[in-house]
């Protein structure tokens, strides 16, 4: 009955391959986002997405790109892997709402993470 | 743009006694809301408490609570009768309504010690 998922949990490669993580949430959520954490654990935002709007970090580099064949999955692709790209990837999930809605729109809901590692 | 500040990189506490982690944040935003999520070194990130900015309000969840001063952009987190279990690291998060803008603060490594 988990929340939100990611696969893999682990992912080691070489640099410049292509890889995919994948998110799934079974919570009717209408909005996803892929986070990414370094390795000082600092925490950066890099995509929220829903089925009417991407909105991209203007940081993030366009080699990462956000898949979603649904509303319950969001997948992220990372294409000529870098250094750099060394990190903990979180897929959160939300319920976007208004002012005075439920006490759970707009919490993220986050899954277990996706350790990167990439040689 | 937002910013949000935790001046603590790490804290330690003695196993039940009380601590505060504090955090401040700095926004143009009037409708928000403010998060602390625990992240203990199994690395799931989990939700601690959260306070919407139109509440004056402070929320409380258990042995957790916060003190929001929305004019001094404020949040600090109160954890009483501190537990081995919630040796962590925190993180202040500001998020504004419909997915808008999402900000995390550096975090705050919290130890309990025995």
């Amino acid at each position: 009955d988990t929340a939100v998922s990611q696969t893999p949990k682990y992912l080691v490669t070489q640099m410049g391959n292509d890889k995919s993580i994948k998110c799934e949430q079974n919570l009717g959520h209408d909005t996803m986002y892929w986070y990414k954490q370094d390795s000082k654990k600092f925490l950066k935002i890099m995509f929220s997405y829903n089925n009417k709007e991407l909105i991209i970090n203007e940081t993030v580099p366009n080699r990462f790109s956000p898949k979603s064949p649904d509303k319950a999955h969001l997948n992220l692709h990372i294409n000529s892997l870098e250094l750099g790209d060394s990190a903990v990837y979180f897929c959160a999930s939300s319920q976007v709402g208004n002012r005075g809605g439920a006490s759970s729109t707009d919490t993220q809901y986050f899954g277990p993470g996706t350790r990167l590692t990439v040689l | 743009a937002q910013t949000v500040t935790q001046s603590q990189p790490e804290m330690s506490v003695q196993e039940a006694e009380t601590v505060t982690l504090s955090c401040t944040y700095d926004t143009s935003e009037n409708n928000y809301y403010l998060f602390w999520y625990k992240q203990p070194p199994s690395r799931q990130m989990i939700l601690v408490i959260r306070q919407e900015a139109y509440k004056q309000q402070n929320a409380t969840e258990n042995r957790f609570s916060v003190n929001f001063q929305k004019a001094a952009k404020s949040f600090s987190l109160k954890i009483s009768d501190s537990q081995l279990g919630d040796t962590a690291m925190y993180f202040c998060a500001f998020i504004t309504p419909n997915a808008g803008k999402s900000t995390f603060g550096d975090g705050t490594t919290l130890t309990v010690k025995p």
